[in-house]
């Protein structure tokens, strides 16, 4: 299976801050790769499909970027709303695999 | 809009066995691979099983083959899965999900149904 690592595990930042997330891969997944996040007892919500593409209705503050193995998500200005816990996972093959998670707290 | 709904879920004794059901609406289900996914409490999120739109292609995860089931139901618009020998490690949220390109990759889970495996 493919391990997706996630940096860093947790994140403390204020509202109008710029944050960054990575993924890496342990093999090339080309751009099959998205990001979720996760509210305190909801589903995950998918962010970024293709590496780079944003779902419909997500804000222009989110953008992906990266290819192969490694993987970044970006938030730049922070809401209140964005305070959650962030996944990446790969679904170049099965089993589709996640980063471990970012829980992205308020300072 | 599309609705995903889990049900099925509760409180089980380690060695037993539980029918997971996901009800969908909203979307063509008969044209699409439906997944189950789970998160242990507090912990992150792990794909469990995917079965194809007409369910002659089954695939699982290495921590569920032998033990898990998924079936689907086409004509009733349902997903299931059948879980046995169950042990504490599979207490968590169990989340059904669709995930097909419309252009766009459209992504949908349902609100998840809690299995807690416990003497």
């Amino acid at each position: 299976a493919i391990r997706m690592t996630q940096s860093p595990s947790s994140l403390s930042a204020s509202t109008g801050d710029r944050v960054t997330i990575t993924c890496r891969a342990s093999q090339d997944v080309s751009r099959y790769l998205a990001w979720f996040h996760q509210k305190p007892g909801k589903a995950p919500q998918l962010l970024v499909y293709a590496a780079s593409t944003l779902q419909s209705g997500v804000p222009s503050r989110f953008s992906g970027s990266g290819s192969g193995t490694d993987f970044t998500l970006t938030i730049s200005g922070l809401q209140s709303e964005d305070f959650a816990t962030y996944y990446c996972q790969q679904y170049y093959s099965y089993p589709y695999t996640f980063g471990q998670g970012t829980k992205l707290e308020i300072k | 809009q599309v609705q995903l709904v889990e049900s099925g879920g509760g409180l089980v004794k380690p060695g037993g066995s539980l029918r997971l059901s996901c009800a969908a609406s909203g979307f063509s289900f008969s044209d699409h691979y439906m997944s189950w996914f789970r998160q242990a409490p507090g912990k992150g999120l792990e794909w469990l099983s995917y079965i194809s739109s007409s369910g002659d292609s089954l695939s699982y995860a290495d921590s569920v083959k032998g033990r898990f089931t998924i079936s689907r139901d086409n004509a009733k618009n349902s997903l299931y899965l059948q879980m046995n020998s169950l042990r504490a490690e599979d207490t968590a949220i169990y989340y059904c999900a669709v995930r097909y390109d419309s252009g766009s990759l459209d992504d949908y889970w349902g609100q998840g149904t809690l299995v807690t495996v416990s003497s």
